[in-house]
């Protein structure tokens, strides 16, 4: 079965201080792993993926397969990192087009 | 592009009245979405659609849910009688060829 998990529901910081939103998942081959953010009175939207190894507005994600993760990590968080995160997964079995999403972390970053 | 576009945007209704909601995608995207978010469990898939075919509605609460795509450009998702446990914030979402999703803003329903 896939399952994301996503142990806090909420996380608060201050601006200036590293973040880490956690994603654990639970799949029997190799996932694709992704980010999304859904801001104030915005649209969920993709922020990063695991595949494309990239830094998206500060944020890295590494895929660790030992454990089973997928942390969304920033060194310093700015006031509008404030948003909804979720961690979703998509299989690479069968052709399954379907993401599994965590049930989401709200970020607060404070002044 | 105006991006995913969905209708209404809010929808209050009472219980045992019939709801649809609407979904128009983004031009030239072959796959379709639908999803529910609430507090409790999150952001969950529904159905989606693979060139207006459903491929998976394992999703579907009951049989009280049902969802078409009768072409391209246009999906609905259909309650019908509605309750109020289906009080949710209800998401398409498109994709081309299996890539990134790309969401509508979402219709907020209350069912009282």
């Amino acid at each position: 079965a896939q399952r994301v998990t996503q142990p806090e529901k909420l996380l608060s910081v201050f601006k200036g201080a590293p973040v880490e939103l956690k994603c654990n998942y639970s799949y029997s081959g190799s996932p694709e792993l992704f980010w999304y953010v859904q801001y104030s009175r915005q649209r969920l939207q993709l922020l990063l993926r695991h595949i494309s190894r990239e830094s998206i507005k500060g944020f890295t994600a590494d895929l660790n397969k030992g454990e089973t993760s997928f942390h969304l990590k920033k060194p310093f968080a700015q006031e509008e990192d404030s948003a909804m995160y979720y961690c979703a997964l998509r299989g690479t079995q069968g052709g399954s087009e379907k993401l599994v999403f965590g049930k989401g972390t709200k970020l607060t970053v404070n002044p | 592009d105006a991006g995913v576009i969905q209708s209404p945007r809010h929808e209050v209704t009472e219980m045992g009245q019939e709801v649809t909601l609407r979904c128009k995608p983004i031009s030239g995207h072959d796959y379709l979405f639908w999803y529910r978010q609430t507090m409790m469990r999150g952001l969950e898939l529904l159905i989606y659609f693979n060139n207006n075919v459903p491929i998976d509605d394992s999703g579907m609460p009951e049989d009280r849910f049902s969802a078409k795509m009768p072409n391209a450009s246009f999906s609905t998702l259909k309650i019908q009688p509605s309750e109020p446990r289906d009080s949710a914030v209800y998401f398409c979402a498109s994709s081309y060829e299996g890539n990134e999703q790309f969401f509508g803003p979402g219709t907020r329903l209350t069912v009282l």
